[in-house]
């Protein structure tokens, strides 16, 4: 069964660095999502993305972020200057259509900032 | 957005049933979603209801929802030492899914 997978499953990084987390959506989606989930917290809304630009986003999702499809399977979330309070899992998802239609998960990826 | 609200942990013993529940912001939203989570896993879709729908049965899940009250329920019958998990509620916004905080479920032999 395809199923959305993100690499790497854990990244440590230092304050200030530049992370790039990334995903492969289920391979006839069309649309992509970043989500986020802060220790102990609900999962928030990031990003979504469709034919190549950013469809939403919500207020965490600031000037420090950025996505990009760099290629036809890839779907990249990239902070630029971290911070201590970007630890987080981070979820990919895709979905076949638009945001009426079932969003799959990737298995995250868990992010500490030092 | 405005909060999803579960509680937050149920213990329950191993054949019994589990009723975790739910109560959503947005009258209009037109998907509620329920999601696994295993510990060091992605979120699982586990099943999903339509808003014109009162009831959905998938083999051991049973999702009831309550719209005048938005209230949402997930029962697992039967419950198995292997659905311990969290569980997520999550509601349709226009263009993503606003999650609950989980329920952390605990299932004893």
């Amino acid at each position: 069964e395809p199923e959305v997978t993100q690499t790497p499953s854990h990244q440590v990084t230092q304050m200030g660095q530049e992370v790039i987390l990334r995903c492969v959506p289920i391979s006839n989606h069309l649309y992509f999502y970043w989500y986020r989930q802060i220790l102990g917290q609900k999962v928030e809304f990031l990003v979504s993305f469709y034919n190549n630009e950013i469809s939403e986003k919500s207020e965490i999702f600031d000037d420090q972020f950025s996505v990009e499809r760099p290629d036809g399977s890839n779907f990249t979330l990239k902070i630029r200057s971290t911070k201590l309070e970007d630890s987080a899992m981070y979820f990919c998802a895709s979905s076949v259509s638009g945001t009426k239609d079932t969003q799959y998960f990737g298995p995250g990826t868990r992010l500490t900032v030092l | 957005g405005e909060d999803v609200e579960q509680s937050l942990f149920l213990s329950v013993r191993e054949g019994d049933s589990s009723v975790i529940n739910c109560t959503y912001t947005d009258s209009s939203s037109t998907y509620l979603y329920w999601y696994k989570q295993e510990p060091g896993a992605g979120l699982q879709l586990l099943t999903y209801i339509f808003s014109n729908m009162d009831m959905k049965q998938d083999q051991r899940l049973t999702v009831l929802l309550n719209k005048k009250d938005k209230h949402l329920s997930l029962r697992i019958a039967d419950t198995q030492t292997g659905d311990s998990a969290i569980y997520f509620c999550a509601e349709r916004t226009p263009y993503a899914l606003n999650f609950g905080k989980g329920t952390s479920l605990l299932v004893t032999p």
